[in-house]
């Protein structure tokens, strides 16, 4: 079982509609990171979070830290928003520099 | 604007020929990781520089080789390219290596071995 575990892995949406994607993870964590990635692109960090909730722009992101579950929500999506979500964990204590990845969540914002 | 750069952006190498990828930042951030992505896979740490400080990943091959001349620069040698070793490589950097310091990654290296 992966320690990170994304859903859904695939996600198709109309422009305009609202996105969610949820990351669980199985392991204590110090950090939780958003990424985004375009096909073929490189690695954009959307967001960090160790705690409560983050915006920016149309994205919002969310932690609970007693459940072990975040959400990364897209408010009015737009075909640009088009890319793989990756949620990645940074761990606690000695191994605090790794980070674990999701597998991803592959998004397509039709017009 | 650009914080961490790689070059080239597209590599094609020959099998077995040696290959060196570039990566620079100007954050001025003490750690620099060098992550190896194959497609429809999450990135894969092969090492990470803390200043000087070289950590090797306990599953990168030999292969693998990377040097850190100063704080802005770092590379990834690949000492005899396998046609498994096509991949995007992934340079990214921190401030430090606790729990605030976020990682900035770089555009990627894409590599191809003929």
């Amino acid at each position: 079982k992966n320690e990170v575990e994304q859903s859904p892995q695939n996600l198709t949406a109309q422009e305009g509609e609202f996105i969610t994607i949820n990351c669980s993870y199985s392991v204590g964590i110090s950090a939780l990171h958003w990424l985004q990635q375009h096909p073929g692109g490189g690695i954009v960090s959307l967001f960090m979070l160790s705690s409560g909730k983050k915006k920016h722009g149309r994205l919002i992101a969310t932690i609970n830290i007693q459940e072990k579950h975040s959400s990364l929500h897209i408010t009015a999506s737009h075909p640009r928003d088009s890319a793989v979500y990756i949620c990645a964990v940074r761990g606690s204590g000695g191994s605090n520099y790794k980070l674990t990845f999701g597998k991803g969540t592959l998004l397509t914002v039709n017009p | 604007d650009a914080m961490v750069i790689q070059n080239p952006r597209y590599q094609v190498t020959q099998f077995g020929k040696p290959v060196t990828l570039s990566c620079s930042q100007t954050l001025n951030h003490n750690v620099m990781y060098w992550y190896q992505q194959k497609s429809s896979q999450a990135p894969k740490l092969l090492f990470h520089y803390y200043d000087k400080d070289f950590n090797n990943e306990a599953d990168t091959p030999d292969n693998f080789q990377s040097r850190r001349p100063n704080t802005s620069f770092c590379f990834l040698d690949i000492r005899s390219p396998g046609l498994g070793d096509a991949a995007m490589y992934l340079c990214a950097t921190s401030k430090g290596a606790g729990s605030v310091s976020e990682q900035f990654f770089g555009p990627g290296t894409r590599l191809t071995v003929l």
